[in-house]
């Protein structure tokens, strides 16, 4: 079993609609919880990171968490062709629990935004 | 504020050769980790440093080895480059232990 599993997709979605991209981790002692961006050529980009249980919103972006079900999942709203890319889930111990800064990460899902 | 630099960009090198790259993180950040992203394993942690003090180390062979200077800026380098050393290689800074933000990369091909 993979440590943190994504869909590798692609997702196609059309302009205008929710994506919703889903990542499940097996420890469960993971503290913080990441959605990079990543374009092809280019380095990840952080847009999301969530802590605690339940919701966050940031503009069009809406990342969720659910540490019962080792689950965090990430809704783009109004989706553009520009949020065309792989999306990365990360998961990370924390350095209070000694994992320090380590980030593991999924394979990534390619999301593809149709005009 | 700047973001993460990363130096060089892109390197070719030949088997048997070593590397070292460069990063330097955002202004007051003191931890700075890397990473290698390779199309068949995705990214995987090689390293974090934190204080000038490695904090913490991936599943990678002896031949990768980092460090961190005062100022906070760290390089990695590679001794004896095998081809599956190709990869992009990033480095990523970090205020507060949560949030990591990652540099352009360095692209490194071996030949």
């Amino acid at each position: 079993q993979k440590e943190v599993e994504q869909n590798s997709g692609p997702l196609s979605v059309p302009e205008g609609a929710i994506a919703s991209l889903n990542c499940t981790y097996s420890d469960r002692g993971s503290q913080s919880f990441f959605w990079y961006r990543q374009y092809s050529g280019k380095s990840p980009e952080l847009i999301m990171f969530i802590y605690s249980n339940g919701d966050k919103e940031d503009g069009r972006f809406t990342a969720q968490l659910n540490k019962a079900s080792q689950y965090v999942s990430l809704l783009i709203r109004d989706s553009q062709p520009s949020d065309s890319a792989t999306y990365l889930c990360a998961v990370n111990r924390g350095v209070l629990t000694g994992g320090g800064n380590k980030l593991t990460f999924g394979t990534g899902t390619q999301l593809k935004v149709e005009l | 504020k700047a973001g993460v630099t990363q130096t060089p960009r892109y390197l070719i090198k030949t088997r048997g050769q070593q590397v070292t790259l460069s990063c330097s993180p955002i202004s007051g950040h003191r931890s700075v980790s890397w990473y290698q992203q390779t199309p068949g394993q995705g990214l995987q942690f090689l390293f974090e440093y934190f204080s000038e003090t490695q904090r913490n180390k991936g599943n990678f062979p002896g031949r990768f080895s980092g460090r961190q200077f005062s100022n906070s800026r760290s390089e990695m380098n590679v001794s004896t480059l095998e081809l599956g050393d190709s990869a992009l290689y990033l480095c990523a800074s970090s205020l507060a232990g949560r949030e990591q933000f990652f540099g352009p990369g360095t692209r490194l091909t071996v030949l």
